[in-house]
């Protein structure tokens, strides 16, 4: 069964620090990789996707992929409070997505 | 707010009810699909169309499970004599052709007594 890993957390980092976020996948013929934010009680909201080796910026997010590893992580820096959610990985497989159970970022004032 | 919309947005029900939710993609995405996610897991695969034919179905759709999108607009999901482990939340996404970055609507939250 083809699977995504990620630490449950809850993931506690100071306002204005940066936030590492890590996931593991199973499949190694796995194309296209995603991040969603997930506030408590909402759908999942689209952070970035990527596709090839090596980081994607965009704002104050960076998403790294490993293929060879089979890694994918999200940095977020000057982290805000309002960053505070549950952060899903989700990998395309290759019709649909499996997701990771998320990782809980809290950022505290 | 992505554009896609799903209704209702909560339903409470009573074991062995039958329910039955609907989710209006974003007008020009021609694939659909269906999640459900329960609490502290991410959201499970269930079902997808590609405008009105249903393509793939997970195996945790059971027989109790029934997906339409009979003119490859809207979709609907039904859940006969529910259970309460069918309570979560149940999510529909969509994908405009040529991408396969998909966009979920605010979901359907069930709770079965």
């Amino acid at each position: 069964q083809k699977e995504v890993e990620q630490n449950s957390g809850p993931l506690s980092v100071p306002e204005g620090a940066i936030a590492s976020l890590n996931c593991t996948y199973s499949d190694r013929g796995s194309q296209s990789f995603f991040w969603y934010r997930q506030y408590s009680g909402k759908s999942p909201e689209l952070i970035m996707s990527i596709y090839s080796n090596g980081d994607k910026e965009d704002g104050r997010f960076t998403a790294q992929l490993n293929k060879a590893s089979q890694y994918v992580s999200l940095l977020i820096r000057d982290s805000q409070p309002s960053d505070s959610a549950t952060y899903l990985c989700a990998v395309n497989e290759p019709r649909a997505l499996t997701f990771g159970s998320g990782t809980r970022l809290q950022v505290q004032p | 707010d992505t554009g896609v919309s799903q209704d209702p947005r909560h339903k409470i029900t009573k074991r062995g009810q039958n329910v039955t939710f609907r989710c209006d993609p974003i007008s020009e995405h021609n694939r659909l699909y269906w999640y459900r996610q329960t609490l502290g897991q991410g959201p499970e695969f269930l079902t997808y169309f590609q405008n009105e034919a249903q393509l793939e179905k997970s195996r945790l759709l059971s027989d109790r499970f029934s997906a339409e999108r009979p003119k490859g607009s809207f979709s609907t999901l039904e859940i006969q004599r529910t259970e309460q482990g069918d309570s979560a939340m149940y999510l529909c996404a969509s994908i405009p052709l040529l991408s396969d970055t998909q966009y979920f609507g605010p979901g359907t939250r069930l709770t079965v007594l």
